[in-house]
């Protein structure tokens, strides 16, 4: 079982939609957990660090579920510059090697 | 500010040369990693270093080998290029805080033929 699993999508949805993506990890030691997003071609950058009370950036509002070992990641009024794909990642352990989900493909159409 | 930086971008080799992929960081941070991405497989850990002159092994190193000679280098090696490393290599670094973020490179895309 890989350690970050998400759903690869693709999710496919009209500008102004709602959609909510999910990750679960295996370790229940891990420490510290993000959203990176990464375009087609390019590196992945931090979206946002997700934190145990929850947290919102604008449009975008991340949780985690430690009991049941999942993150989310929730996508407001959607905008085709969403368009990309969204990392899940964890980072366990003494050395907090951040490990990658495969991500999920998101597309967001006129 | 630079960031990281990765050399080269693009690369094509053939089945058995050798190469280096260079990593250049300049925000003094003491852990860097590299990973490869392949579609569908997303990033997965080749080797990291937590610290100059210290390397390990993460989840595929097989055919590679790193050195950390200098804190804000860190170098990719491979002595016998083979087609299934055909493949983005992102370098990435970030500090010791267990919550803080990795910074990426731009990739360096390799082409073995």
């Amino acid at each position: 079982r890989k350690e970050v699993e998400q759903d690869p999508g693709p999710f496919n949805v009209p500008e102004g939609a709602t959609v909510a993506f999910n990750c679960t990890y295996s370790n229940s030691a891990s420490q510290s957990f993000f959203w990176y997003r990464q375009d087609c071609r390019k590196e992945p950058k931090l979206l946002m660090s997700v934190y145990s009370s929850g947290n919102e950036d604008g449009r975008f509002t991340a949780q985690l579920n430690r009991a049941s070992q999942y993150i989310s990641l929730l996508i407001r009024d959607s905008k085709l510059s969403d368009s990309a794909t969204y990392l899940c990642v964890v980072r366990s352990g003494g050395s907090y090697i951040p490990t990658f989900g495969r991500g999920t493909s998101l597309i967001v159409h006129p | 500010n630079a960031g990281v930086t990765q050399t080269p971008k693009f690369r094509v080799l053939k089945t058995g040369q050798s190469m280096t992929l260079l990593c250049a960081q300049d925000m003094n941070h003491e852990y860097m990693y590299w990973y490869r991405q392949d579609p569908g497989m997303g990033l997965r850990l080749i080797h990291y270093s937590v610290g100059e002159g210290t390397t390990a092994k993460g989840e595929v190193p097989d055919g590679y080998n790193v050195s950390r000679l200098k804190k804000q280098n860190f170098l990719l090696g491979l002595e016998s290029a083979a087609p299934s490393q055909t493949s983005v290599y992102f370098c990435a670094s970030s500090t010791t805080g267990r919550g803080t973020e990795a910074f990426f490179g731009q990739g360096t895309r390799l082409t073995v033929v």
